[in-house]
């Protein structure tokens, strides 16, 4: 079953601007994490926000983490033409020793 | 550098078939994870393995099946493919459960 939400499924903006991709998810979590992935490419780890912070920065990547709606958000400031790819929100759950739960992506177009 | 591949990369079988997928990593890391892809559905969870010997089930199990005998190596193996089957399936690695993960390259599998 799908923990995290992204939205929007898609996105496609002009070089220059920022992008800004939204998760919500269901039950109570430890941290949420958010992933790249290139076409034809493996996951790639971006930034991990843990249920006690807020707010985290990573170079161009802002993560924002709002417990009592369940739902964060990923900002990319000044995007690139190379930020296009598919990005995940994962969850890991207070439920012990629980693996990532993957929502099903936003696709990022930037358009040079 | 320490790494995961998973091979092979591309497959193409019959249905009714045995098939595994290797997955290799040299991240010395104790948790193990099998997902796979498919447009609409985002990644789902196959098997997963927290050390040697460890195994367990993940959201997409049913016809699937893992084994663990030492920490690098995490195979996957389809006891009778079907066209159902036919995804692109994603192992990573993990140092701890609450950490990222690092993912392999991907096998795309297709199941005539």
């Amino acid at each position: 079953s799908q923990q995290g939400e992204e939205d929007p499924q898609a996105l496609s903006i002009q070089e220059g601007e920022n992008a800004t991709m939204n998760c919500s998810y269901k039950t109570s979590i430890n941290n949420l994490q958010w992933y790249r992935q290139n076409s034809g490419r493996g996951l790639v780890h971006l930034i991990l926000i843990r249920s006690n912070e807020r707010e985290k920065h990573s170079g161009r990547l802002r993560v924002t983490l709002d417990t009592s709606k369940k739902s964060s958000s990923l900002l990319i400031t000044a995007s690139r033409a190379a930020d296009t790819a598919s990005y995940f929100c994962a969850t890991l759950t207070h439920s012990g020793n629980t693996p990532l739960v993957f929502g099903k992506g936003t696709r990022l177009s930037v358009i040079a | 550098d320490a790494e995961i591949t998973q091979s092979p990369r591309h497959k193409i079988t019959e249905t009714g078939r045995q098939v595994t997928l290797a997955c290799h990593q040299t991240w010395n890391h104790n948790n193990m994870f099998w997902y796979r892809q498919d447009l609409g559905h985002g990644l789902r969870l196959i098997h997963y393995s927290y050390g040697v010997q460890d195994t367990n089930k993940g959201e997409v199990s049913d016809g699937y099946s893992v084994s663990r005998s030492n920490t690098e190596d995490l195979p996957l193996t389809l006891e009778s493919a079907a066209s159902s089957q036919t995804s692109v399936y994603f192992c990573a690695s993990s140092p701890g459960p609450t950490g990222e993960l690092f993912f392999g390259e991907g096998s795309r599998l297709t199941v005539l």
